[in-house]
């Protein structure tokens, strides 16, 4: 069964930093492109950054040069640096696995990242 | 950016109504959309791929069409277990980006 579980994610204030983690499980992760999209509280979803399997990265405009997306082949890991945190990067994080083409067949249940003074 | 504008943004209809919602691309993504089911405090699941193809163990009810700039979702018989919130998705290049989602509500 694939299984994917985020943790990291917590209360920071602006400008702040966190990393969060996604362990991946059930399939072979080295094999598939990854991502992250996050949906602020009582809004809809968006795509955050993707890494395909060769290591190739993507990033949203709102979070590029601030995030940085990463995996750990080795430790069937996904990551997601985010410095120069802002109030409007508040949301829940989630880690999805990609289908090949782009869409998203499994996600993890998410961790909430809240950017407050 | 591709822009992905969905249909109705909230929907009321009973258990045995066919329902169709819409997504639009402000430009051509030919078959490359996504359809999402989200219940609250859940995260999304895939239903619907490359605009028509029906993700492994979602139910047949769910069907997708289109391609371009026009796409629906059909439930052909709303169940009990269908009321959420339906996000599509554009997978044509980066970067990639969802509908603002409709939602299904009990009439």
């Amino acid at each position: 069964e694939v299984q994917l579980l985020e943790s990291g994610g917590g209360l920071v204030q602006p400008g702040g930093s966190l990393r969060l983690s996604c362990a991946a499980s059930g399939f072979t992760f080295s094999d598939y492109t990854m991502g992250w999209v996050r949906q602020a509280p009582g809004k809809g979803l968006e795509w955050v950054s993707a890494i395909r399997s060769v290591g190739s990265t993507f990033y949203a405009d709102s979070v590029k040069g601030r995030f940085t997306i990463s995996r750990d082949n080795s430790q069937n890991t996904l990551y997601l640096q985010m410095n120069s945190l802002r109030a409007e990067d508040t949301a829940l994080y989630y880690c999805a696995k990609g289908r090949p083409g782009g869409s998203f067949d499994c996600w993890g249940q998410g961790t909430l990242v809240t950017v407050s003074s | 950016d591709i822009q992905m504008t969905q249909s109705p943004s909230t929907l009321s209809a009973s258990v045995g109504d066919r329902v169709t919602l819409t997504c639009r691309a402000s430009q051509s993504i030919s078959s490359w959309l996504a359809w999402y089911q989200q219940k609250p405090g859940k995260a999304p699941k895939l239903l619907i791929y490359k605009a028509s193809s029906l993700e492994g163990g979602v139910p047949s009810r769910f069907g997708g069409s289109g391609s371009g700039t026009e796409f629906t979702l059909i439930i052909s018989s709303l169940q009990p277990d269908d009321f959420a919130t339906y996000y599509c998705q554009q997978y044509t290049g980066y970067p990639l980006t969802f509908g603002g989602g409709t939602k299904v509500e009990i009439k």
